[in-house]
Parts: C-alpha cells; structure tokens; sequence
C-alpha cells in the first residue's frame, strides 16, 4: 500500500543551526512534492514544490531535495531561529488533478 | 493579500445532529478541496472541486457527508448525522488550477462531537 513517512518525533535543535527533516514514500511515483508549514491551530503554508526531474531546489534559507531512486526528500532550513519552530508537512502530487497526499508531518522546535 | 475563507472557525455539536461548513476560495482559483486532519496527522482529501464538478470524492463517506460548489465559486460541506468519530479540523483549500499548483489553506473549522 502507498506510504509517506516522515518522523513523528519533534525534531528539537539549537538556534543557528540547520534543521534537515525527511519525508520518504513508498509505492508512489509522485510528479512533484511539496513542503508545507503548519502552525498549532491553523491551515497549512506553502513553502516549496519541487517536480520529480529537478534534484534540488532553495528558498531563501529552505532548500528542498528529492531523490526518486531513493524515494526521499529532505527538507533543510539554515540559519534556523525560534519562529521556524512549527509542524512541517511533506505532500505527493501527480499529473491528475493536483490531488495532494498528505505525510503526518514532523514538528520542529528551534531552542533559543 | 487574498486569503481562503472558511465559517465558522468552531463547532460544537452533539452527536446525530447536521453540521455544516463554509468556505470561499481565493477569486479566480478553480479548484477547491476540503480536507479533514485529525490532530497529529496530515491532511487527508475529502473531496476535490474543478469549478463546480466533482474531481475526486473517493474519500469522502458519502453516507453522512455531502459537498457542493453550485457555483463554481464558495462550497459547503455537510455532515449529517455527525458522529463523534466526525471530530476533526476541516480545512478548505484552493488552487489556481490543477496539477503542480500550490495550494491555499484556510484556517479551518475544528468540529467537536459530543
């Protein structure tokens, strides 16, 4: 059966340093993966799409990597501070109908 | 900056009652979703709207929940009878168009079954 995974323990880490999360999915062939940002109570944010031929993609201090052979994305934030501390949530599409599934997301707290 | 609307933000109901939900896309997206997260997982899909028809209601029990776009424009979602398995964040979502566009979430409504 399709599965993503992505750790469902906290990440807890020190500010300034780089926070990498990591999404992998089985039994998929995603076209594109996108990384959202999901604050206590609130909808998700969009931070990045990358498609299944592009191996890397940056934002400011967030950069994305997707390895098909692997069937794995890591999601990096550089520089990290308290305010990135949220739940991230990794989500497969495929060419048909932008239909989008869901990891269960991992929570990131950035000590100061 | 234009934002996805949903109503009401919560919802307390007991259980075997009707609950509806409300939402308005950002103007000009095509496409609407309605996702139901428990708290501690994803999102998962209900039902995906391509202006007022139905792309994909596969997920969606369609013994007690319905949903309509008549308009092509704002949508509802109804749960009726609510159980209290129904007790979740609905969240509404739209998108410029189909596949490989990003994706606007509302702030949701958090339903509570009693």
């Amino acid at each position: 059966s399709q599965k993503i995974e992505q750790n469902s323990e906290a990440l807890n880490i020190q500010e300034g340093k780089t926070a990498t999360l990591t999404c992998n999915y089985t039994n998929y062939s995603p076209a594109y993966l996108q990384w959202y940002r999901q604050d206590p109570g609130r909808g998700p944010v969009f931070l990045l799409l990358i498609r299944e031929n592009e191996k890397e993609k940056r934002k400011e201090r967030l950069k994305v990597t997707f390895d098909t052979t692997l069937k794995q994305s890591l999601f990096h934030i550089t520089a990290s501070q308290p305010a990135d501390s949220a739940t991230y949530l990794c989500a497969l599409g495929g060419n048909a109908g932008n239909m989008l599934t869901f990891g269960g997301g991992t929570r990131l707290m950035v000590k100061p | 900056e234009a934002e996805v609307a949903q109503s009401p933000r919560y919802k307390i109901t007991e259980k075997s009652q009707a609950v509806a939900f409300w939402c308005d896309p950002i103007s000009g997206h095509a496409t609407l979703y309605w996702y139901r997260q428990i708290l501690g997982q994803g999102p998962e899909l209900l039902v995906q709207f391509q202006d007022e028809s139905v792309v994909d209601d596969s997920q969606l029990p369609k013994d007690r929940f319905s949903a309509e776009r008549l308009k092509g424009v704002d949508s509802t979602l109804k749960i009726q009878p609510a159980e209290l398995g129904d007790s979740a964040m609905y969240l509404c979502a739209s998108s410029l168009w189909t596949a490989g566009y990003e994706q606007y979430f509302g702030p949701g409504t958090r339903l509570t079954v009693t």
